[in-house]
């Protein structure tokens, strides 16, 4: 089963507040991801990481950035809210070792900016 | 431009009958492909996935077919249950780790008592 675990589960904020989304696994995957997806639309991949001190950015830009410090931990920061910024974003990780591996999502963290 | 295309939105069946789910494609370089199954309020967990170097897989009541030539792939879920009620989503990779995943908008499904 997977252990990856996101907070808040729900974050309801103001335009202009800094917010960071915590993301962590407990199953020592290398790489790590965070999507972006609202209602009726496709995953978007806006970060991802190969492991510690690795960071890239996605197919969707984001003004969000990310850091890699820790194996089991991949926090994602907006430095201001903005309501484009209103989304679902989506933690993963995966294990690199085998050859198309597939993804753990956490529970997600449902971001409301007024 | 959309590479992986989920074009029904929404799917309604009956209890114990049979759920198809389709998927489309434009990349001809993808070779793998994989299903996620998400409820509300959570993150997709993996359901089932196929190689392109075969045209059918499955596990117990998920079958996945591909069709290459076609470039369209479905998920057969036999028999429905309630609890399949989900947004189901495609998605494709390219030769290499996931970070090329290509997902579609998703199917919602809804089994009926």
């Amino acid at each position: 089963e997977a252990d990856i675990y996101q907070t808040p589960r729900y974050l309801v904020i103001g335009t202009g507040k800094k917010i960071t989304l915590e993301c962590s696994q407990t199953m020592g995957h290398d790489k790590m991801y965070w999507y972006q997806q609202d209602p009726g639309m496709e995953l978007h991949l806006i970060h991802y990481s190969y492991g510690v001190n690795s960071t890239e950015k996605g197919d969707l830009s984001s003004e969000s950035t990310v850091s890699r410090i820790r194996t089991e931990h991949f926090p994602l920061t907006l430095e201001s809210a903005r309501p484009s910024h209103t989304s679902q974003y989506l933690c993963a990780s995966s294990d690199a070792r085998i050859l198309n591996e597939k993804l753990f999502f956490g529970s997600g963290t449902q971001l409301s900016v007024l | 431009d959309q590479q992986v295309k989920q074009n029904s939105p929404s799917l309604s069946v009956q209890e114990g009958r049979i759920s198809i789910l389709n998927c489309d494609y434009t990349n001809s370089m993808f070779d793998y492909f994989l299903w996620y199954k998400k409820y509300p309020a959570e993150g997709p967990t993996f359901l089932i996935s196929i190689s392109s170097i075969k045209d059918k897989n499955e596990d117990g009541r998920f079958t996945v077919f591909l069709n290459k030539s076609a470039k369209h792939l479905s998920l057969h879920i036999v028999p429905s249950q309630p609890g399949d009620s989900a947004v189901y989503f495609c998605a494709a990779n390219l030769q290499g780790g996931s970070e090329k995943l290509v997902f579609g908008k998703g199917t919602k499904l809804t089994v009926n008592p």
